[in-house]
Protein backbone atom coordinates (compact mmCIF):
# COMPACT_ATOMS: atom_id res chain seq x y z
CA UNK A 1 0.00 0.00 0.00
CA UNK A 2 1.22 3.07 -0.97
CA UNK A 3 -0.67 5.33 1.86
CA UNK A 4 -2.38 8.80 0.91
CA UNK A 5 0.30 10.23 -1.82
CA UNK A 6 0.45 13.91 -2.77
CA UNK A 7 1.91 15.28 -5.99
CA UNK A 8 3.73 17.74 -6.01
CA UNK A 9 5.78 17.82 -3.21
CA UNK A 10 7.03 21.66 -4.25
CA UNK A 11 5.27 24.11 -6.22
CA UNK A 12 5.89 28.21 -6.84
CA UNK A 13 3.33 30.16 -8.37
CA UNK A 14 2.96 33.63 -9.55
CA UNK A 15 0.15 35.72 -8.19
CA UNK A 16 -2.88 35.01 -10.40
CA UNK A 17 -2.09 31.61 -11.48
CA UNK A 18 -3.98 28.23 -10.66
CA UNK A 19 -2.80 24.92 -10.21
CA UNK A 20 -4.37 21.50 -8.92
CA UNK A 21 -2.78 19.54 -5.81
CA UNK A 22 -3.39 15.85 -6.40
CA UNK A 23 -4.14 13.77 -3.93
CA UNK A 24 -4.47 10.07 -4.02
CA UNK A 25 -5.11 7.52 -1.01
CA UNK A 26 -5.18 3.33 -1.94
CA UNK A 27 -6.99 2.35 1.24
CA UNK A 28 -10.34 2.48 0.31
CA UNK A 29 -11.30 5.28 2.77
CA UNK A 30 -14.76 7.34 2.23
CA UNK A 31 -13.12 9.76 3.86
CA UNK A 32 -10.58 12.42 2.92
CA UNK A 33 -9.36 15.93 4.11
CA UNK A 34 -7.54 19.22 3.15
CA UNK A 35 -5.77 20.89 5.30
CA UNK A 36 -3.09 23.97 5.44
CA UNK A 37 -0.56 23.84 7.84
CA UNK A 38 0.99 27.32 8.73
CA UNK A 39 3.67 28.40 10.92
CA UNK A 40 2.01 28.53 14.21
CA UNK A 41 -1.57 28.26 13.73
CA UNK A 42 -1.57 24.28 13.06
CA UNK A 43 -3.70 22.36 10.87
CA UNK A 44 -7.27 24.15 9.85
CA UNK A 45 -9.63 22.24 7.61
CA UNK A 46 -10.01 23.35 4.09
CA UNK A 47 -12.45 21.11 2.41
CA UNK A 48 -13.68 17.47 3.12
CA UNK A 49 -15.28 14.68 1.53
CA UNK A 50 -17.09 11.86 2.70
CA UNK A 51 -17.80 10.08 -0.83
CA UNK A 52 -17.61 10.07 -4.01
CA UNK A 53 -19.78 12.65 -5.30
CA UNK A 54 -20.05 14.43 -1.85
CA UNK A 55 -17.96 17.31 -0.41
CA UNK A 56 -18.27 20.09 2.42
CA UNK A 57 -16.41 23.03 2.91
CA UNK A 58 -13.82 23.01 6.13
CA UNK A 59 -12.67 25.77 8.54
CA UNK A 60 -10.91 28.22 5.49
CA UNK A 61 -12.44 27.05 2.29
CA UNK A 62 -12.11 30.62 0.30
CA UNK A 63 -9.93 30.26 -2.54
CA UNK A 64 -9.63 26.79 -2.90
CA UNK A 65 -12.35 24.25 -4.41
CA UNK A 66 -12.57 20.28 -4.75
CA UNK A 67 -14.03 17.80 -6.54
CA UNK A 68 -14.76 13.65 -5.69
CA UNK A 69 -15.02 11.56 -8.59
CA UNK A 70 -13.53 8.70 -7.33
CA UNK A 71 -12.56 6.92 -3.91
CA UNK A 72 -9.17 6.82 -4.77
CA UNK A 73 -8.84 10.52 -6.15
CA UNK A 74 -9.54 14.18 -4.01
CA UNK A 75 -7.77 16.70 -5.88
CA UNK A 76 -7.49 20.92 -4.15
CA UNK A 77 -8.19 23.44 -7.07
CA UNK A 78 -6.35 27.53 -6.30
CA UNK A 79 -8.13 29.41 -8.65
CA UNK A 80 -6.59 32.83 -8.52
CA UNK A 81 -3.73 32.27 -6.20
CA UNK A 82 -2.87 34.80 -3.54
CA UNK A 83 0.66 35.09 -0.85
CA UNK A 84 -2.09 34.57 1.36
CA UNK A 85 -2.43 31.11 -0.12
CA UNK A 86 1.52 30.28 0.82
CA UNK A 87 1.47 27.57 2.97
CA UNK A 88 2.20 23.52 3.46
CA UNK A 89 -1.06 21.68 1.89
CA UNK A 90 -1.89 18.18 3.77
CA UNK A 91 -4.23 15.66 2.11
CA UNK A 92 -5.49 12.46 4.59
CA UNK A 93 -7.78 10.42 4.48
CA UNK A 94 -10.17 7.54 7.32
CA UNK A 95 -12.51 5.25 7.84
CA UNK A 96 -16.29 6.49 7.58
CA UNK A 97 -16.57 7.11 11.27
CA UNK A 98 -13.34 6.61 12.83
CA UNK A 99 -11.20 9.45 14.40
CA UNK A 100 -7.99 8.42 12.67
CA UNK A 101 -7.06 10.06 10.13
CA UNK A 102 -3.76 8.97 7.28
CA UNK A 103 -1.89 12.17 6.32
CA UNK A 104 -0.05 12.23 3.02
CA UNK A 105 3.76 13.81 3.15
CA UNK A 106 2.58 17.49 2.07
CA UNK A 107 2.74 19.47 -0.93
CA UNK A 108 4.73 22.62 0.00
CA UNK A 109 3.05 25.77 -2.18
CA UNK A 110 4.98 29.70 -1.97
CA UNK A 111 2.91 32.34 -3.92
CA UNK A 112 4.96 35.58 -5.42
CA UNK B 1 -10.98 31.33 16.59
CA UNK B 2 -9.35 28.87 17.93
CA UNK B 3 -11.14 25.53 18.88
CA UNK B 4 -8.34 23.75 20.35
CA UNK B 5 -5.91 25.76 22.70
CA UNK B 6 -2.48 24.10 23.03
CA UNK B 7 0.41 24.79 25.12
CA UNK B 8 3.29 25.47 25.13
CA UNK B 9 4.40 26.29 21.95
CA UNK B 10 7.67 25.07 22.59
CA UNK B 11 8.90 22.31 25.42
CA UNK B 12 12.96 21.20 25.77
CA UNK B 13 13.44 18.15 28.19
CA UNK B 14 16.32 16.50 29.52
CA UNK B 15 16.69 12.25 28.15
CA UNK B 16 14.68 10.48 30.91
CA UNK B 17 12.57 13.03 31.93
CA UNK B 18 9.01 13.59 31.20
CA UNK B 19 7.05 15.85 28.69
CA UNK B 20 3.78 17.51 29.08
CA UNK B 21 1.69 19.30 26.51
CA UNK B 22 -1.70 20.36 27.64
CA UNK B 23 -5.12 21.47 25.97
CA UNK B 24 -8.38 22.88 26.03
CA UNK B 25 -11.69 23.12 24.05
CA UNK B 26 -14.74 24.23 24.68
CA UNK B 27 -17.59 22.81 22.41
CA UNK B 28 -18.69 19.91 24.46
CA UNK B 29 -19.89 18.00 21.01
CA UNK B 30 -16.36 16.74 20.31
CA UNK B 31 -16.30 13.28 20.96
CA UNK B 32 -12.65 12.03 20.21
CA UNK B 33 -9.46 13.76 20.83
CA UNK B 34 -6.85 12.52 19.02
CA UNK B 35 -3.00 13.21 18.95
CA UNK B 36 -0.59 13.40 16.57
CA UNK B 37 3.40 13.35 15.78
CA UNK B 38 4.86 15.28 13.15
CA UNK B 39 8.61 15.01 12.21
CA UNK B 40 10.21 17.62 10.23
CA UNK B 41 9.17 17.37 6.21
CA UNK B 42 6.53 14.88 7.05
CA UNK B 43 3.07 14.14 7.75
CA UNK B 44 1.38 14.21 11.41
CA UNK B 45 1.24 10.25 12.28
CA UNK B 46 -1.35 9.47 14.98
CA UNK B 47 -0.03 8.55 18.69
CA UNK B 48 -2.85 7.66 20.77
CA UNK B 49 -6.72 8.93 20.91
CA UNK B 50 -9.25 9.32 24.14
CA UNK B 51 -13.04 9.09 24.42
CA UNK B 52 -14.33 12.17 26.65
CA UNK B 53 -15.89 9.45 29.06
CA UNK B 54 -12.88 7.87 29.72
CA UNK B 55 -10.09 9.73 32.12
CA UNK B 56 -6.72 8.40 31.48
CA UNK B 57 -5.06 6.11 27.99
CA UNK B 58 -2.11 4.90 28.51
CA UNK B 59 0.07 3.25 25.65
CA UNK B 60 3.85 2.67 25.99
CA UNK B 61 5.32 5.84 27.43
CA UNK B 62 2.46 8.07 26.38
CA UNK B 63 -0.66 8.37 28.52
CA UNK B 64 -3.62 10.82 27.63
CA UNK B 65 -5.23 12.73 30.64
CA UNK B 66 -8.86 13.82 30.32
CA UNK B 67 -10.72 16.49 32.44
CA UNK B 68 -14.31 16.12 30.92
CA UNK B 69 -15.22 18.98 33.69
CA UNK B 70 -12.55 21.79 32.88
CA UNK B 71 -12.63 20.82 29.51
CA UNK B 72 -8.77 19.87 29.57
CA UNK B 73 -6.67 17.32 28.26
CA UNK B 74 -2.86 16.45 28.34
CA UNK B 75 -0.28 14.22 26.66
CA UNK B 76 2.34 13.05 28.59
CA UNK B 77 5.90 11.21 27.27
CA UNK B 78 7.00 9.63 30.39
CA UNK B 79 11.17 8.74 29.82
CA UNK B 80 11.38 11.18 26.97
CA UNK B 81 14.06 10.17 24.66
CA UNK B 82 15.80 12.36 21.61
CA UNK B 83 13.56 10.12 19.07
CA UNK B 84 10.39 11.72 20.66
CA UNK B 85 11.99 15.06 19.17
CA UNK B 86 8.98 16.17 17.26
CA UNK B 87 5.78 18.80 16.63
CA UNK B 88 3.08 17.41 18.74
CA UNK B 89 -0.81 18.07 17.89
CA UNK B 90 -3.67 17.89 20.14
CA UNK B 91 -7.06 17.68 17.74
CA UNK B 92 -10.58 17.25 18.63
CA UNK B 93 -13.02 15.49 16.44
CA UNK B 94 -16.78 17.11 16.30
CA UNK B 95 -19.24 14.31 13.96
CA UNK B 96 -21.97 15.75 11.85
CA UNK B 97 -24.81 13.97 11.51
CA UNK B 98 -25.39 14.69 7.35
CA UNK B 99 -21.85 15.56 6.50
CA UNK B 100 -19.56 13.24 8.27
CA UNK B 101 -16.85 14.25 10.62
CA UNK B 102 -14.46 18.04 11.36
CA UNK B 103 -11.10 17.93 13.26
CA UNK B 104 -10.47 21.38 14.80
CA UNK B 105 -5.96 20.77 15.61
CA UNK B 106 -4.39 23.33 18.02
CA UNK B 107 -1.47 25.27 17.39
CA UNK B 108 1.09 22.16 17.91
CA UNK B 109 3.97 22.10 20.32
CA UNK B 110 7.84 21.48 19.63
CA UNK B 111 9.48 18.94 21.64
CA UNK B 112 13.51 19.27 21.81
CA UNK B 113 14.61 16.32 23.83
CA UNK B 114 18.19 16.79 24.62
CA UNK B 115 20.78 13.84 25.58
Amino acid sequence: NAGVTQTPKFRILKIGQSMTLQCAQDMNHNYMYWYRQDPGMGLKLIYYSVGAGITDKGEVPNGYNVSRSTTEDFPLRLELAAPSQTSVYFCASGRGYSYEQYFGPGTRLTVT
Amino acid sequence: QQQVKQSPQSLIVQKGGISIINCAYENTAFDYFPWYQQFPGKGPALLIAIRPDVSEKKEGRFTISFNKSAKQFSLHIMDSQPGDSATYFCAARKQESNTGNQFYFGTGTSLTVIP
